[in-house]
């Protein structure tokens, strides 16, 4: 399947601070990236849908101020954390969907997910 | 209406057994049903996917079987092995829209 990375795998930062975390997909463009946040032994939480060049579509209950979005390319989106904090350690993991490599033969809706960030806030 | 129901919340089988994963939805607008593995501390990687025109695909030991008369898929794993453990995840999604997950299945294969 299709590659996505992410950047840094973990980070440990100090209360107050701002952290970003970097999702890229290497060998498609993706039109649509999502960014979710995972606790443990608990399945995956939408925090936000960005489309290149736009908004970020932010689900209820995520403070877009706190987790701002950027999505400056087909490649390349951005999740900041705004002067994080302990309740803020998490899991966040990103996934792509857009064009599909030659040949690939994958579903059009397919989703590809990154390795994850682990974000300790102290 | 947007909720995907998936059970068992946890699994063990023996080596070489089937290990069977089941999903309910509500939502009959939902055309495309995946199932994510994902081992810890990593991200969810696509096993398998399904629409819902057809009623079984295969992928190699992994199976999904979907009834949309009764809103349900399952995923089959056959001859499980020990490195199938791991948690699964259905989820859902209406073409071009997010995806709504199950709350996962943590599978243990005893060796």
């Amino acid at each position: 399947g299709a590659v996505v990375s992410q950047h840094p795998s973990w980070v440990i930062c100090k209360s107050g601070t701002s952290v970003k975390i970097e999702c890229r997909s290497l060998d498609f463009q993706a039109t649509t990236m999502f960014w979710y946040r995972q606790f443990p032994k608990q399945s995956l939480m939408l925090m936000a849908t960005s489309n290149e060049g736009s908004k970020a579509t932010y689900e209820q209950g995520v403070e877009k101020d706190k987790f701002l979005i950027n999505h400056a390319s087909l490649t390349l989106s951005t999740l900041t954390v705004t002067s994080a904090h302990p309740e803020d350690s998490s899991f966040y993991i990103c996934s792509a969907r857009g064009g599909v490599r030659a040949g690939a033969g994958s579903l059009t809706d397919t989703q590809y997910f990154g390795p994850g960030t682990r974000l300790t806030v102290l | 209406q947007q909720q995907v129901k998936q059970s068992p919340q946890s699994l063990i089988v023996q080596k070489g057994g089937i290990s069977i994963i089941n999903c309910a939805y509500e939502n009959t607008a939902f055309d495309y049903f995946p199932w994510y593995q994902q081992f810890p501390g990593k991200g969810p990687a696509l096993l398998i996917a399904i629409r819902p025109d057809v009623s079984e695909k295969k992928e190699g030991r992994f199976t999904i079987s979907f009834n949309k008369s009764a809103k349900q898929f399952s995923l089959h794993i056959m001859d499980s092995q020990p490195g199938d453990s791991a948690t699964y995840f259905c989820a859902a999604s209406r073409r071009g829209n997010k995806l709504v997950f199950g709350a996962g299945t943590i599978l243990r294969v005893k060796s």
